[in-house]
């Protein structure tokens, strides 16, 4: 257990439905970062937090909306799901911002169909 | 520009065999951090290790070395006597602070099977 939470682990939706993933960091941990990973591809850096506010935006569609709540879990919101948004979506957490190395929650997998 | 190269995708040795993985960075800040992350076939990506841009010293943990060369902007990942476990997929990333705001890029990944 790396100590990030991430529910649920997998997810099955239909195209144009909604779904939020839920994030709870590492105790400590202030930073939280959304990543995305689709079938046979990198780590794409989707939004960042840091205690509450969001610090870096990556490549995240207009689709998709994060935030961090003042106990530090995180949500990733993703709308008018498509098929291409099938993909592992991966939380991270760590102490501070990008001089650390990040812990990884066990990712959810998200199927659109 | 900030950017990570892993050259190699895909990687086969078989089990016992030395294999260095490759990573090249490119950076216009002095101060940078340099990553090294495993995803096992399980899919939760573990954090290996940390460089800073100052220390250059090679560091061993097992079977595991990394080898930080500034000259060449490369951070290479060498495991030794290759295991069936260590097949996964290895990410190098690279941490650098431009205008304040940390920016962390992690290269493509190589993917590396290790055989019986």
């Amino acid at each position: 257990d790396s100590g990030v939470t991430q529910t649920p682990k997998h997810l099955i939706t239909a195209t144009g439905q909604r779904v939020t993933l839920r994030c709870s960091p590492r105790s400590g941990d202030l930073s939280v970062y959304w990543y995305q990973q689709s079938l046979d591809q990198g780590l794409q850096f989707l939004i960042q937090y840091y205690n509450g506010e969001e610090r870096a935006k990556g490549n995240i569609l207009e689709r998709f909306s994060a935030q961090q709540f003042p106990d530090l879990h995180s949500e990733l919101n993703l709308s008018s799901l498509e098929l291409g948004d099938s993909a592992l979506y991966f939380c991270a957490s760590s102490v501070g911002e990008g001089i650390y190395g990040y812990t990884f929650g066990s990712g959810t997998r998200l199927t659109v169909v | 520009a900030q950017k990570v190269t892993q050259a190699q995708t895909e990687i086969s040795v078989v089990e016992k065999e030395d294999v260095t993985l490759d990573c090249v960075y490119e950076t216009r800040d002095t101060t940078y951090y340099l990553f090294w992350y495993k995803q096992p076939p399980s899919g939760e990506l573990v954090f290996l290790i940390r460089r800073n841009s100052f220390d250059e010293q090679n560091e061993i943990s097992g079977r595991y070395s990394w080898n930080f060369q500034k000259s060449t902007s490369s951070f290479n990942f060498t495991i030794t006597a290759s295991q069936v476990v260590d097949s996964a997929v290895y990410f190098c990333a690279l941490s650098e602070s431009l205008s304040g705001t940390y920016k962390y890029i992690f290269g493509t990944g190589t993917r590396l099977k290790v055989l019986a």
